[in-house]
């Protein structure tokens, strides 16, 4: 069964512009969390989605948004970038099955954001 | 605001020797506690996800035990080996808001 899979694995953007990125999670699971890993403040909740739906969401500026497609496909979007928005993105996917929170959560390999 | 502290921040150990972390949490409202292992360029891998207070998991020679009354939980490594060294993250979740909190790691150096 393949992993879960993040695209691209690394972007440059500029100051300004927005970035989208994309999460395949593993198949069968219906729940997708993104995560923003920075050195000085670790892995941070960014938001989760399941069954299309918005369940949870961190502390971040309406800049940040997402959706999940009716495949579980997962996308982020980041408008209008600040240099503190370079980060590992990393997503992860669970089955949606149990209680949720109680689940395995999966990762993907990130992706590698770099503002200038 | 929900704080997840992790203890110590990094350390080094020779190979064969045991080790164990902490990893403090807020002790109401628990709902659930992850660790995962990360490793330099990979994907975090989770190694438990623990729910009931005394609760005691092992896989292999890494095992974790949890205390939710007091909000600690402990990881421990049995005769580590250099492929365990990783940063070792845990996580919260809370019944209130549903949200996973991560601590800031403890990083194990093994060195053969």
């Amino acid at each position: 069964k393949a992993g879960v899979t993040q695209t691209p694995r690394y972007l440059i953007k500029t100051r300004g512009q927005q970035v989208t990125l994309s999460c395949s999670p593993i198949s069968g699971h219906r729940s997708v969390s993104w995560y923003q890993q920075t050195p000085g403040q670790g892995l941070q909740f960014l938001f989760e989605y399941f069954s299309e739906t918005q369940r949870n969401k961190g502390n971040f500026p309406g800049r940040f948004s997402g959706r999940q497609f009716s495949n579980s496909r997962s996308e982020m979007n980041v408008s209008t970038l600040e240099l503190g928005d370079s980060a590992l993105y990393l997503c992860a996917s669970s089955l949606g099955a149990r209680r949720e929170g109680q689940e395995t959560q999966y990762f993907g390999p990130g992706t590698r954001l770099l503002v200038l | 605001i929900l704080n997840v502290e992790q203890s110590p921040q990094s350390l080094h150990v020779q190979e064969g020797d045991s080790t164990n972390f902490t990893c403090s949490f807020p002790s109401s409202n628990f709902y659930a506690l992850h660790w995962y292992r990360w490793e330099t360029a990979k994907s975090p891998e989770a190694l438990f996800v623990m729910t009931l207070n005394g609760d005691e998991k092992k896989k292999g020679r890494i095992s974790a035990t949890l205390n939710t009354k007091e909000g600690y939980s402990y990881l421990y490594i049995k005769g580590s080996q250099p492929e365990d060294s990783a940063t070792y993250l845990c996580a919260f979740r809370s019944g209130n808001t549903g949200k996973l909190i991560f601590g800031q790691g403890t990083t194990l150096q093994v060195k053969p």
